[in-house]
């Protein structure tokens, strides 16, 4: 199927370090998007890179993409409390699906 | 502020009693769609809509209906609700034809069937 697959389920982190999340998908894209919930709110949407992309910065956000390995990583410099989150990526093919997410916990 | 409004945010019902959330943007989009989340399974698409008059259904649309009268409003009605319904719903919008670009989600609406 199209759906994102997060790994790892859940990361545990301190204040300072940096987080990488991956994402690995099964069909062709046209973009991938990454989400961010905070805990039961809305989605926020954070970054989208296109599939002629490799690698895409906003702030302290990174995201990398290898259409060759149907895989995106996501990486949270000098992670806050503030960024304790579940994210997601959403591959966008013909439609787009959700992962069921990865759960992140930075400890001050 | 540009926004998409859901109501109510939570909501406890029994089996069998009608319902609908409401969900209304006001960015002028084209595209809305409504999900729900399950614990482990991520969102799942129940229907979608990608203009006034069209809607279609997403992957897991049984038990639902959903209207699209105006361009800025985009219900979810439960007519016989069960408990496997129970579940986090969201609705989210933008402005292209599909979700290529990104999708502004609304708070969400708990929904409780017993």
């Amino acid at each position: 199927s199209q759906q994102g697959e997060e790994d790892p389920q859940a990361l545990s982190i301190q204040e300072g370090e940096n987080a990488t999340m991956n994402c690995s998908y099964k069909t062709s894209i046209n973009n991938l998007q990454w989400y961010r919930q905070n805990s039961g709110r809305g989605l926020v949407h954070l970054i989208l890179i296109r599939s002629n992309e490799r690698e895409k910065h906003s702030g302290r956000l990174r995201v990398t993409l290898d259409t060759s390995k149907k895989s995106s990583s996501l990486l949270i410099t000098a992670s806050r409390a503030a960024d304790t989150a579940s994210y997601f990526c959403a591959p966008y093919g013909n439609k787009l699906v959700f992962g069921a997410g990865t759960i992140l916990r930075v400890k001050s | 502020e540009a926004q998409v409004t859901q109501n109510p945010r939570y909501l406890i019902t029994v089996t069998g009693k009608k319902l609908t959330v409401t969900c209304s943007q006001n960015m002028n989009h084209e595209y809305m769609s409504w999900y729900r989340q399950d614990p482990g399974l991520g969102l799942r698409q129940i229907y979608y809509s990608m203009n006034v008059e069209v809607t279609d259904k997403g992957d897991v649309p049984e038990g639902y209906k959903v209207s699209r009268k105006e361009k800025r409003n985009f219900p979810l009605i439960l007519e016989s609700p069960s408990p496997n319904q129970t579940s986090l719903y969201f609705c989210a919008s933008t402005p292209g034809l599909g979700p290529h670009s990104p999708l502004h989600f609304g708070n969400g609406t708990r929904l409780t069937v017993t």
